[in-house]
């Protein structure tokens, strides 16, 4: 089981924004020394890095994606939600008690 | 940057299995590596990481004392060995580095190989 929760699914109309919660604990998301990745993982694909270090994205990501974090709890959040953005996306984090990284139990974004 | 993982296939409960991860394209020793799995219609699991140069390993719990990492940097590889496998070990194994800003942010994935535990 998880120890990052995420609500299981999310959908938006073409434009809108959806924000996806990730939910940790002080020994993850919380620890000041820790910050969150969120993943994006489009049917049949490999997962990508979509936003690291809380709120930072790489190179060639659309600034349509922002993460933030704030106590023990994580968020990314889609603008100009777009057809191409179905997809399933996933936190990460180190964890400090496990003394390893853990994933988010996933969130499956739809278009209407 | 490319991330080339093999040695998946079909394996008998109790078996056991290495996978490879061959990478290309950057500076394979200054970098940490990691091995997600993920199971037929879940979500991501982590499975592992070594650092780079050889250093600190971590395992999940899922795995921890029948995994070992170990990695060849005259080959550019990384290797994940698994024994006394079970049907919850079936999965798609995918390789990824870790970033410039911190070796917990995975950039690149590799393809991902398939591992079937079944009799």
């Amino acid at each position: 089981q998880s120890v990052l929760a995420q609500p299981p699914s999310a959908s938006g109309a073409p434009g809108q924004a959806v924000f996806i919660s990730c939910s940790g604990s002080t020994s993850n998301i919380g620890s000041r020394r820790r910050t969150v990745n969120w993943y994006q993982q489009l049917p049949g694909t490999a997962p990508k890095l979509l936003i690291y270090s809380n709120d930072q994205r790489p190179s060639g990501v659309s600034d349509r994606f922002s993460g933030s974090k704030s106590g023990t709890s994580a968020s990314l959040a889609v603008s100009g939600l777009q057809s191409e953005d179905e997809a399933d996306y996933y936190c990460a984090a180190w964890d400090d008690s496990l003394n390893h990284y853990v994933f988010g139990t996933g969130t499956k974004v739809t278009v209407l | 940057v490319q991330l080339v993982e093999s040695g998946g296939g079909v394996v008998q409960p109790g078996g056991s299995l290495r996978l490879s991860c061959e990478a290309s394209g950057f500076n394979f020793n200054a970098y940490g590596v990691h091995w997600v799995r993920q199971a037929p219609g879940k979500g991501l699991e982590w499975v592992g990481f070594m650092q780079d140069e050889g250093g600190n390993k971590f395992y999940a719990d899922s795995v921890k004392g029948r995994s070992t990492l170990s990695r060849d940097n005259s080959r550019n590889t990384v290797y994940l060995q698994l024994s006394s496998l079970t049907s919850e070990d079936t999965a798609v194994y995918y390789c990824a580095k870790g970033s410039d800003y911190t070796n917990t942010a995975l950039d690149s994935w590799g393809q991902g190989t398939l591992v079937a535990v079944s009799s």
